[in-house]
């Protein structure tokens, strides 16, 4: 089993620029997160989905869109990159009260 | 107000030695989890342990402990026997109950174990 895999895990945009960070889990878990990760911040949850058809905003939404493809997928968009969006980004999956199991993470700068 | 608060931004501990990582909650809903994770240097995110607002004992996973004070809405993480490879960034996160599946991660607690 894979886990969680996120791709890319590295990716560098101009300000104005638009990307989709794509996430895939393989454990058959109903809910999906995304977070960002900034020095002396911790993470902080951006769109997280319960389950499969749903989404929900999560602390930090501005800026950035979700789609829950199917059970699988969960993928973060951002539809014009700003250099406040500099960040790492985990994507995590976990069962409706397990823990969470996080991707490798994608390490985004926006020039 | 923060949901999951630690207080220590940084914490040295000789190895060997026990250390705890503070770490305090604000949920008024009965029913929560707490978790702790642990973030190396290269970055990936590992689960330690879980704790459950109804569970009557303390979790324990090998060295790992819970000192779980519900009263205080305290989660601290006590590491036993610390060794090098302990010395990483820490985070108490907590989800609340009632529908959601949100969960809220603290800023973290970067431990280094001196030889």
């Amino acid at each position: 089993n894979a886990g969680v895999t996120q791709t890319p895990k590295f990716q560098v945009l101009k300000t104005g620029q638009s990307m989709t960070l794509q996430c895939a889990q393989d454990m058959n878990h109903n809910s999906m997160y995304w977070y960002r990760q900034d020095p002396g911040m911790g993470l902080r949850l951006i769109y997280y989905s319960a389950s499969e058809g749903t989404t929900d905003k999560g602390e930090v939404p501005n800026g950035y869109n979700v789609s829950r493809l199917n059970k699988r997928e969960f993928s973060l968009r951002l539809e014009s990159a700003a250099p406040s969006q500099t960040s790492v980004y985990f994507c995590a999956s976990s069962e409706t009260w397990g823990e969470q199991f996080f991707g490798p993470g994608t390490r985004l700068t926006v020039l | 107000a923060q949901k999951i608060t630690q207080t220590q931004p940084g914490m040295f501990v000789q190895e060997k030695e026990a250390v705890t990582l503070d770490c305090t909650y604000d949920t008024s809903d009965p029913s929560y989890g707490l978790f702790w994770y642990k973030q190396p240097s290269s970055g990936e995110m590992i689960f330690l342990i879980y704790q459950g607002s109804y569970d009557q004992q303390n979790a324990t996973e090998g060295r790992y402990s819970l000192n779980f004070q519900k009263a205080r809405k305290s989660a601290n993480l006590v590491i036993s026997a610390s060794q090098l490879g302990d010395s990483a960034m820490y985070f108490c996160a907590m989800r609340e109950g009632s529908g959601y599946q949100k969960v809220t991660f603290g800023t973290g607690t970067k431990l280094q174990v001196i030889p």
